[in-house]
C-alpha cells in the first residue's frame, strides 16, 4: 500500500523568504498529489494539487512539484506571509477502490513565519 | 454554503462508553471518509465509504463502525470508547470523478476525550 513521507516536520522562515516543503510516496500508480493547509482549530482546506500528467502547476505564490522517477513532490511557498502559519499536510492515493482515492496524508509539516 | 458538518465539536467520554460522531455534506458527494488526527502522525483513514449502502475500512478501523443509509450522513460509532481513541476526527467528503483524484472537502472536526 502507499506509504507517505513528508519532511520537515517543522519550519520556521522570515517573513519575504520562501520555504519548501517536500514528500515522497511509495506507489508508482499514484497519479493525484494534494496540499493541504490546517489552520488552528479547523480542518484541512486544499491549497494546491497535481496530476501525473504534469511537473509543476502554480498558484500565485504558490507552486508544486513532481517528480515521478524519484517518486517525490513539493510544495514551494515564496514571499511567505504571516498568514502562511499553519501545519501543511501532502498526501497520494492509495490505489483505487471503485475509482475512489484512499488518501494517505503525511505527518505534517509545521510552518511558522516571522515577521 | 454549510459544506461538511460535524457535530459534536468537543465530547468528553468515559472509558467504556459508546457514542455517535455525526457527519453531515450537502454537497451531493458520492464519496466520505473518516479520518483521525494524532500530533505527529498526520491524517489517518478510519472508514470510508463510496456509496449509500457501501463502506469499507481504512487504515485504523478497530472500535469504530460506520453505516451510510444515505448520500448525505455518514455517521461514526465508537462502540466502546478506549483512551487510545483520544483523538481529533475528521470527516470529509468529495466527489467522483471516473477514478482519478479529487479535492476533498473537511468538516471542522471532533475533539474527543477518553478518561
Amino acid at each position: 500500500g502507499e506509504n507517505v513521507e513528508q519532511h520537515p516536520s517543522t519550519l520556521s522562515v522570515q517573513e519575504g523568504d520562501s520555504a519548501v516543503i517536500k514528500c515522497t510516496y511509495s506507489d508508482s500508480a499514484s497519479n493525484y498529489f494534494p496540499w493541504y493547509k490546517q489552520e488552528l482549530g479547523k480542518g484541512p482546506q486544499l491549497i494546491i494539487d497535481i496530476r501525473s500528467n504534469v511537473g509543476e502547476k502554480k498558484d500565485q505564490r504558490i507552486a508544486v512539484t513532481l517528480n515521478k522517477t524519484a517518486k517525490h513532490f513539493s510544495l514551494h511557498i515564496t514571499e511567505t506571509q504571516p498568514e502562511d502559519s499553519a501545519v501543511y499536510f501532502c498526501a497520494a492515493p492509495r490505489g483505487f477502490s471503485g475509482g475512489y482515492n484512499k488518501l494517505i496524508f503525511g505527518a505534517g509539516t509545521r510552518l511558522a513565519v516571522h515577521p | 454554503n454549510a459544506g461538511v458538518t460535524q457535530t459534536p465539536k468537543f465530547q468528553v467520554l468515559k472509558t467504556g462508553q459508546s457514542m455517535t460522531l455525526q457527519c453531515a455534506q450537502d454537497m451531493n458527494h458520492e464519496y466520505m471518509s473518516w479520518y483521525r488526527q494524532d500530533p505527529g502522525m498526520g491524517l489517518r483513514l478510519i472508514h470510508y465509504s463510496v456509496g449509500a449502502g457501501i463502506t469499507d475500512q481504512g487504515e485504523v478501523p478497530n472500535g469504530y463502525n460506520v453505516s451510510r443509509s444515505t448520500t448525505e450522513d455518514f455517521p461514526l460509532r465508537l462502540l466502546s470508547a478506549a483512551p487510545s481513541q483520544t483523538s481529533v476526527y475528521f470527516c470529509a467528503s468529495s466527489y467522483s470523478r471516473g477514478g482519478a483524484g479529487t479535492e476533498a472537502f473537511f468538516g471542522q472536526g471532533t475533539r474527543l476525550t477518553v478518561v
